[in-house]
């Protein structure tokens, strides 16, 4: 079974600053995606960004990027001139891209997630 | 705004009481997925609907069962509770049953008292 491991619980940042939040995963498949959601006070999960495991090259959203190294299984999530507004938790997630009609494959596997401080 | 809505917003009951949960996913998707967010388990897939029909379960308790209409809304009920099931409950939308961009609903707090 697929697990998702996020090792640091807390972390904290200056307003402006870079941080990276780690996530490692194991896996037996070979084509997977990878997800980095957020979860502000407000409880809403927001999708922030996704790789897909085929793809070599790192995704981008703006502030936000990912370190995906698949030999290692690892997946940091990489904010840059970190804003007020990013202060909330941090969820990896995977998902397999397996295609069969068994079902279970399209759940969503979550890490116990990262609570992000951003200090002004 | 991810255009995936939940009913109620917040919910206070009692044990052994039955509530439901609503959720409309966003226009277009098919299938939608519930899930359960408690401070002790993390995030927990429940179950997953495509078009009306089942077609994933997680971890969901024989007490809990849901489905998908014609029109695409999903209920999840949930009986006899406990106040282990207290949590956030998150229903989740995505075009297809293959689609692998989830949005999620507002979430739905339970608190069992």
């Amino acid at each position: 079974a697929q697990t998702v491991t996020q090792s640091q619980p807390e972390m904290s940042v200056q307003e402006a600053e870079t941080v990276t939040l780690s996530c490692t995963y194991d896996t037996s498949e070979s084509d997977y995606y990878l997800f980095w959601y957020k979860q502000p006070p407000s409880r809403q999960m927001i999708l922030v960004i996704r790789q897909e495991a085929y793809k070599q090259q790192n995704a981008t959203e703006n502030r936000f990027s990912v370190n995906f190294q698949k030999a290692a299984k690892s997946f940091s999530l990489k904010i840059s001139d970190s804003q007020l507004g990013d202060a909330a938790m941090y969820f990896c997630a995977y998902r397999s891209a397996l295609q069969t009609n068994a079902g279970n494959n399209r759940k969503l596997i979550w890490g116990l997630g990262t609570s992000l401080a951003v200090n002004p | 705004d991810s255009g995936v809505t939940q009913t109620p917003k917040h919910l206070i009951t009692a044990t052994g009481q039955r509530v439901t949960l609503r959720c409309s996913p966003r226009s277009g998707d098919l299938s939608v997925y519930w899930y359960q967010q408690s401070l002790d388990q993390g995030l927990q897939f429940l179950i997953q609907y495509y078009n009306g029909e089942e077609r994933a379960k997680g971890n969901i308790l024989e007490r809990f069962s849901a489905q998908q209409f014609p029109d695409l809304h999903s209920e999840l009920n949930l009986s006899s509770l406990e106040l282990g099931d207290s949590a956030l409950y998150f229903c989740a939308s995505s075009l297809t049953t293959g689609g692998y961009e989830q949005y999620f609903g507002p979430g739905t707090r339970l608190t069992v008292t």
